[in-house]
């Protein structure tokens, strides 16, 4: 009940395209879903993060679709670029900070 | 601005000796510290997190051990090195934002290879 799903393990996608990546939950008592990156040697860095209480947020290119009856929630990258070829986590958490992480998602945008 | 440092980078090791990896948090007090392991296909593992000195909680049985000597120090450590031990080991802060939310920032990272 604790684990986070994440798919697909890996993800090419040429540049100007969408890049989606899945995540999916089983404990209901998350309210907190944040996704990371992570480029190669370095340390994951919050990318960006939703509520609940939304169906859906945007930051510039990247946007997270909640869907809270499916217990699934999506990492949507618009007009991919190489720059954005690195490690996706999708991550949840109960209200603290024990974050509990999905598998990672490798992604590769080619020019 | 807060600032985590974690060493060393990188590290090859014997079976069979101990380690000791370091993290420093600066430019904060009383930080949430975490030891995360990163395997392939396996994601982010927290191994340890602790919300003051000398207060640990071991997520996962394991051959490694932790410590925090002072606020803003964490060690991970073992006395015994097994091959399955290798991996990518990253120290963790927390800040609480709004409503209860906390954000991780994450070091830089260390690589170990046991041989």
């Amino acid at each position: 009940q604790q684990q986070v799903k994440q798919s697909p393990q890996s993800l090419i996608v040429q540049k100007g395209g969408i890049s989606i990546i899945n995540c999916a939950y089983e404990n209901t008592a998350f309210d907190y879903f944040p996704w990371y990156q992570q480029f190669p040697g370095k340390g994951p860095a919050l990318l960006i993060a939703i509520r609940p209480d939304v169906s859906e947020k945007k930051e510039g290119r990247f946007t997270i679709s909640f869907n809270k009856s499916a217990k699934q929630f999506s990492l949507h990258i618009m007009d991919s670029q190489p720059g954005d070829s690195a490690t996706y986590f999708c991550a949840a958490s109960r209200r603290t900070d024990k974050l509990i992480f999905g598998t990672g998602t490798r992604l590769q945008v080619f020019p | 601005s807060q600032t985590i440092h974690q060493w060393p980078a990188t590290l090859v090791q014997p079976v069979g000796s101990p380690l000791s990896l370091e993290c420093t948090v600066e430019g904060t007090s009383n930080p949430n510290l975490y030891w995360y392991r990163q395997a392939a296909g396996r994601g982010l593992q927290l191994l340890f997190y602790s919300v003051g000195i000398g207060q640990i909680s071991s997520e996962v049985p394991q051959n490694l051990s932790a410590s925090r000597p002072q606020d803003r120090q964490f060690i991970l450590s073992s006395k015994k090195l097994l091959l399955s031990d290798s991996g990518f080991y990253l120290c963790a802060w927390s800040v609480r934002l709004g409503r209860g939310v906390r954000e991780l920032f994450f070091g830089e990272g260390s690589r170990l290879t046991v041989l």
